[in-house]
């Protein structure tokens, strides 16, 4: 159980496009979902916290109109990078949770997003 | 406010002998701590957590930590190193609260593993 998926696994686009990204939970409801982004060898770096029905919360130096998140439903976010660069380029891994406590995050694979 | 240290940045070992990543935390609460690991181009994958229950946690692979209060630790080991256990290795916390809570990660570890 607790299987989060991404879609697509790997995108290249032009600069000045949008791409989304879907993250759905498989087998559970996500009250909350979470937003990551990850530079080559290094760790993961929030980006913004979505709960369903709600705005999400960026963290600071993320722009929120560069990065819009939709937590349309228990099951589904989407982060959509608006004219995207290259300097956009990254890994983006988002994570799912059931309550919102300290209950476990379980992580989509990624998706890896190339801009040219 | 809350922190995670992982000593080491990468670790190499043998194939068929212990395997020991060290994390150190602090954390403003009672904390729930986890380890997670990241196979090449890949999402996280839960290896255990521990919740203010048993202090010694196993999980999958064979992997297992022990929460120290003492000297706020909380290193991963495994008896015998395979192969496919190279991968990168993270270390999270994140309060142990009723109320939402933000994952902080630590640096992450690199284990390799060699023949």
């Amino acid at each position: 159980g607790a299987v989060v998926s991404q879609h697509p696994s790997r995108v290249i686009c032009k600069s000045g496009t949008s791409v989304k990204i879907e993250c759905r939970s498989l087998d559970f409801q996500a009250t909350t979902m979470f937003w990551y982004r990850q530079f080559p060898k290094k760790s993961l770096m929030l980006m913004a916290t979505s709960n369903e029905g709600s705005k999400a919360t960026y963290e600071q130096g993320v722009e929120k109109d560069k990065f819009l998140i939709n937590h349309a439903s228990l099951t589904l976010s989407t982060l959509t990078v608006t004219s995207a660069h290259p300097e956009d380029s990254s890994f983006y891994i988002c994570s799912a949770r059931a309550g919102r406590g300290g209950e476990t995050q379980y992580f989509g694979p990624g998706t890896r997003l190339l801009v040219l | 406010a809350q922190s995670v240290t992982q000593l080491d940045s990468h670790v190499s070992v043998s194939e068929g002998t212990p395997v020991l990543l060290r994390c150190n935390y602090s954390s403003s609460y009672s904390p729930s701590l986890f380890w997670y690991v990241q196979h090449p181009n890949k999402g996280l994958q839960l290896l255990l957590k521990y919740t203010s229950a048993a202090t010694l946690v196993k999980g999958i692979n064979g992997f297992e930590a022990e929460f120290k209060k003492s000297e706020t630790s909380f290193h991963l080991t495994k008896p015998s190193a395979h192969m496919s256990d190279a991968a990168e290795y993270f270390c999270v916390v994140t309060p142990n609260t009723g109320t939402a809570s933000k994952l902080t990660f630590g640096t992450g570890t690199r284990l390799q593993v060699t023949l």
